[in-house]
Parts: structure tokens; C-alpha cells; sequence
């Protein structure tokens, strides 16, 4: 069964607002990584933060990452059309190769 | 950055047929690779652990006899689709882990369609 929640499941915006997309999980986990998903291709790796991490940024990306409360943020500051895809959350925990357990994923539109 | 690379992108067969995908990692050692599957609008849901030299291991409800999984080298492993059915239609996803970099990260393949009539 899937581990992550996330939420909003969707999220449409204007082109220049931010996005936040929110991230819920259940178990300790060692690490939890955002990826991106255009429609009908694979997955793109966005950022990583460890467990003992509290903030990580990356470009236009920022993630909170939460173990006390098992949750994670991904804000998109000053949105492009280019950032229309789905993002998903997926953690990591430190056995068999650290196998990631994805969130539902949250469908993400930027209107021009 | 890690390269992994899948084969057919697409590929529509016929119910009872077998169908193989191969997931290669292009310019890194990976002795552990995963298979996903996708159903439409949906996550991804893991379906096995492919490991170099040894036995997949299998999520609980899916099958490993339906899906056979072969991880002969660091490099290569390949999902086979046994007696196919259209319920097997989805996407297919292989991501692998370079796990000589010390770090957590997975890359992705490109995905195989597979469409079952």
C-alpha cells in the first residue's frame, strides 16, 4: 500500500504564483525525495532531503521536510507553464536499496 | 547525470502473449532495480525489487510467476509479462539505483506502454 499522501490531489495556478504541494507518510523513513511525472513519460528527479534535514532548496524549489509531524512541502516559487506536470513524494527507507514508497501524487496546471 | 534506459518505449500485444521489457542503466552499476506500475491518473506502485545475481522480491498481490523478473547483470533487467491480459495494460516503470554513489537517489526510466487487446 502506498505510504505517502499527498495533497492537494490537484492544483491549478497562474503562471508566476507559487505552488505548494503538501506531503503526508506514516512510517520513520531515512529520506524523502520529489520527483516530476509529465504526462505519459517517466520520472524526473526534482530534490532529496535526508531525514535529518529540515529545508532544502534547489532552484525555484524549496522542501520542508517535518519528521515530527511526517510531512513534507514542495513550494515552486514564480511558476512557468513548463512546471505543468504531476509532482509526487516518495520516501525512502534504508533497506533493500532503499526502496521509495510514492505518494498519490498531486496534477499541477500553470495557465500562461 | 545516471542514465537509465528502457525498451520498447510502447508496445501493444495480444492477450495470452508474453512480453519482455528490458531496463538498462546506461553509465552506472546498479545491483538493485525496481519495477513500477502505473494505472492511469495514478501513482506508482512498486511491484518488485530486482536484484543482481539473486531472486526478485515481490510485493504483497503481485505475481512473480505473471511477472517474471531477471537481473542478470549489474546493468540489465528485464520484466517479463507472461499470458498477457488486458488487464495488464498500464505502464511500466524500472528506476535504478547507483549504489557505488553512496547516495539515496534513483533514476528513472522513460517508461514502457504496454497495451494488451
Amino acid at each position: 500500500s502506498q505510504q505517502g499522501e499527498e495533497d492537494p490531489q490537484a492544483l491549478s495556478i497562474q503562471e508566476g504564483e507559487n505552488a505548494t504541494m503538501n506531503c503526508s507518510y506514516k512510517t520513520s523513513i531515512n529520506n524523502l525525495q520529489w520527483y516530476r511525472q509529465n504526462s505519459g513519460r517517466g520520472l524526473v528527479h526534482l530534490i532529496l532531503i535526508r531525514s535529518n534535514e529540515r529545508e532544502k532548496h534547489s532552484g525555484r524549489l524549496r522542501v520542508t521536510l517535518d519528521t515530527s509531524k511526517k510531512s513534507s512541502s514542495l513550494l515552486i516559487t514564480a511558476s512557468r507553464a513548463a512546471d505543468t506536470a504531476s509532482y509526487f513524494c516518495a520516501t525512502g527507507r534504508n533497506n533493500a536499496g532503499n526502496m521509495l514508497t510514492f505518494g498519490g501524487g498531486t496534477r499541477l496546471m500553470v495557465k500562461p | 547525470g545516471a542514465v537509465v534506459s528502457q525498451h520498447p518505449s510502447r508496445v501493444i500485444c495480444k492477450s495470452g502473449t508474453s512480453v519482455k521489457i528490458e531496463c538498462r542503466s546506461l553509465d552506472f552499476q546498479a545491483t538493485t532495480m525496481f519495477w513500477y506500475r502505473q494505472f492511469p491518473k495514478q501513482s506508482l506502485m512498486l511491484m518488485a525489487t530486482s536484484n543482481e545475481g539473486s531472486k526478485a522480491t515481490y510485493e504483497q498481490g503481485v505475481e512473480k510467476d505473471k511477472f517474471l523478473i531477471n537481473h542478470a547483470s549489474l546493468t540489465l533487467s528485464t520484466l517479463t509479462v507472461t499470458s498477457a491480459h488486458p488487464e495488464d495494460s498500464s505502464f511500466y516503470i524500472c528506476s535504478a539505483r547507483d549504489t557505488t554513489s553512496g547516495t539515496y537517489e534513483q533514476y528513472f526510466g522513460p517508461g514502457t506502454r504496454l497495451t494488451v487487446t
